[in-house]
């Protein structure tokens, strides 16, 4: 399978725990995606990557998260100390060099669950 | 800012109705534009794409059109079928950020 992996598929964590995810973009992608996505709501942008470039961070995106791709190949999402608003699924999106505004590719997601 | 506007659901049809899902946005300049659907269980997929005005974008007997005048990507299906049942997103592309809609979920009934 060639398409976006992230992992884990699932997180459970106690509040204040660190938590960390990967993303693995399809082979050749040089734009990666970060997104939050909550029960019965549409997948709300938290940041981008042009290879390893961050050129964008939502300001949703509290200093507890953090997120990296340091040879332009997989991504992580860090989130440090965890609360129970960060519950949510936490999807990664790829798309290929060259033409602007064109369609990302999204993995499964991981779902994070803080109790 | 750039943003999407698409209607509330649920919506439940029956099989064979026709479907339609209103779908407007706000943007600067040209936006691309795109319908993503989840599957129950499943991941994100890019169901139809347009890329510029008066484009129709096409796929499994859904489509919609780009209007630029009315700002609308509304998606059709003349007969919808039992496994159509999903979550629509409407959602645009300008300046390489994507922007989702809040989704529609369909049901349908055999």
């Amino acid at each position: 399978d060639t398409g976006v992996s992230q992992n884990p598929r699932h997180k459970i964590t106690k509040r204040g725990q660190n938590v960390t995810f990967r993303c693995d973009p399809i082979s050749e992608h040089n734009r990666l995606y970060w997104y939050r996505q909550t029960l019965g709501q549409g997948p709300e942008f938290l940041t981008y990557f042009q290879n390893e470039a961050q050129l964008e961070k939502s300001r949703l995106l509290s200093d507890r998260f953090s997120a990296e791709r340091p040879k332009g190949s997989f991504s992580t999402l860090e989130i440090q100390r965890t609360e129970q608003g960060d519950s949510a699924m936490y999807l990664c999106a790829s798309s290929p060099p060259g033409q602007l505004n064109t369609e990302a590719f999204f993995g499964q997601g991981t779902r994070l669950t803080v109790v | 800012g750039n943003s999407v506007t698409q209607m509330e659901g649920p919506v439940t049809l029956s099989e064979e109705a026709f479907l339609t899902i209103n779908c407007t946005y706000t943007a600067t300049g040209y936006p691309s534009l795109f319908w993503y659907v989840q599957y129950p269980g499943e991941g994100l997929q890019l169901l139809l794409k347009a890329t510029k005005a008066d484009d129709k974008g096409s796929n499994k007997g859904f489509e919609a059109t780009y209007r630029k005048e009315t700002t609308s990507f509304h998606l059709e299906k003349g007969s919808v079928q039992v496994s159509d049942s999903a979550v629509y997103f409407c959602a645009l592309n300008r300046d390489d950020k994507i922007i989702f809609g809040k989704g529609t979920r369909l049901h349908i009934l055999p």
